[in-house]
């Protein structure tokens, strides 16, 4: 399944570069989320947007900035990481983030190791 | 606080039926979801349960019992593509998805 895409796929960086994560959906889907994913521990939701509006805010670092521009476009910017942050970054989508019966549907993620 | 319990890991054989267990302590219940997956992959959705019973689709089955707060997924006839993470998550009352920390399963020949 295609209708959601994450660039890049795997993303090394230092703790002082500045990054972005891109998401896009092509499913006319109206919300869009960001989730970390590290081994053997549960999906965590970063951020969630609701027709471009963020409905969610999980106690997210300010070092994790999310963007985004329209309902099919989601960016994740990265700056000052630490080498806990490495994990699987995983963008969503959704019809909206009331519908508790539509499933979400995931990009291929990216795999972002720190230094 | 807010729970999702599933095992850790399980194996299987091909050919055979395997039951991934996944019991939920949340706020308010909106539904429970069953995902695939496959390593380095993106989570597929497998099903949707919001009231009690089983739902059945092809070689794959789930089960809901909200007065336990329990739930199983059921695979038939095992496939070595079977191979991969199976994810539980809860709806709350927030409409916010609770996850599991996902089941590994292993099929061998």
């Amino acid at each position: 399944e295609t209708g959601v895409t994450q660039t890049p796929r795997h993303l090394v960086m230092g703790m002082t570069n500045k990054k972005s994560l891109k998401c896009e959906q092509h499913l006319g889907h109206n919300a869009m989320y960001w989730y970390k994913q590290s081994a053997k521990k549960p999906l965590e939701l970063m951020f969630v947007y609701n027709f471009k509006e963020q409905t969610e805010n999980n106690s997210v670092p300010s070092r994790f900035s999310p963007e985004c521009p329209n309902s099919s476009h989601l960016f994740l910017h990265l700056h000052t990481l630490q080498p806990e942050d490495s994990a699987l970054y995983l963008c969503a989508s959704s019809t909206s983030d009331r519908d508790s019966n539509q499933p979400q549907h995931f990009g291929d993620g990216t795999r972002l190791s720190i230094l | 606080g807010q729970n999702i319990d599933q095992p850790t890991e399980m194996t299987a054989t091909e050919g055979a039926i395997v039951q991934i267990n996944c019991t939920y302590q949340t706020s308010g219940f909106n539904g429970l979801f069953w995902y695939q997956q496959h390593a380095g992959e993106a989570p597929t959705f497998l099903s949707y349960n919001v009231l009690d019973g089983l739902e059945e689709k092809g070689r794959f089955s789930s089960f809901l019992s909200r007065s336990k707060g329990y739930s199983y997924l059921l695979l038939k006839e095992l496939q070595m593509k079977d191979s991969a993470s199976y994810l539980c998550a809860v709806v709350d009352s927030n409409y916010q998805l609770i996850w599991g920390a996902g089941t590994k399963l292993i099929i061998k020949p």
